[in-house]
């Protein structure tokens, strides 16, 4: 299967830390990107390559692999940091892109 | 600084078709591939294609193949994509969004803002 899946919702408090697991086949071999998106605005990339945080992407985001699984963890989690995440890769012959199911993240 | 910037969106009654375009600026559009993410009222992020930089290769989500093309022109630094057959499940935000590959990992690193589509009749 290409799926992605995720869990639906994450809630954490200030300052504490906030982990987004999403599991899929296609992650054996290919890697995944986690996008940030707030009400009424664009993604935006905040992991890619499994690990890699883009420029200007605060710290506390890091992203980690093991296996079929990937997880992304805010650590220190801000208020700012309330939003949809979603992973994304490619199926398992990198010619079709696909998203994970995304996840609300809600900061108590 | 770059930018991506959508427009053609608008209110379509099904079986019709619609055009949306994105502008990109702020880099060397040639030399990327691109693709259309589109996201249903609500409702999560869905690819729908990708165009490679040179036209060469472009591929589909298998909900929109047979009905939508994507298309670019590098010379004017746009990106099209054609909606023919329209469904009221069409219906959605549609992103253009600029694709890195970076060891073998392929990432949609510039979105633009998005267009609605709705068809409705």
């Amino acid at each position: 299967s290409d799926e992605l899946t995720q869990p639906p919702s994450v809630s954490v408090s200030p300052g504490q830390t906030a982990r987004i697991t999403c599991s899929g086949d296609a992650l054996a071999s290919q890697y995944a990107s986690w996008y940030q998106q707030k009400p009424g605005q664009a993604p935006l990339m905040v992991i890619y390559k499994h690990t890699e945080r883009p420029s200007g992407i605060p710290e506390r985001f890091s992203g980690s692999t093991s296996g079929t699984r990937v997880t992304l963890t805010i650590s220190g989690v801000q208020a700012e940091d309330e939003a949809d995440y979603y992973c994304q890769s490619a199926e398992s012959s990198g010619t079709y892109r696909v998203f994970g199911t995304g996840t609300k993240v809600t900061v108590l | 600084e770059v930018q991506l910037v959508e427009s053609g969106g608008g209110l379509v009654q099904p079986g019709e078709s619609l055009r949306v375009s994105c502008v990109a600026s702020g880099f060397t559009f040639s030399d990327y591939a691109m693709n259309w993410v589109r996201q249903a009222p609500g409702k999560g992020l869905e690819w729908v294609s990708y165009i490679s930089s040179n036209s060469r290769a472009a591929f589909y989500a298998g909900s929109v193949k047979g009905r939508f093309t994507i298309s670019r022109d590098n010379a004017q630094n746009s990106l099209y994509l054609q909606l023919n057959s329209l469904r009221a499940e069409d219906t959605a935000v549609y992103f253009c969004a600029r694709e890195i590959v970076s060891g073998g990992g392929r990432s949609l690193d510039y979105w633009g803002q998005g267009t609605l589509v709705t068809v409705s009749s």
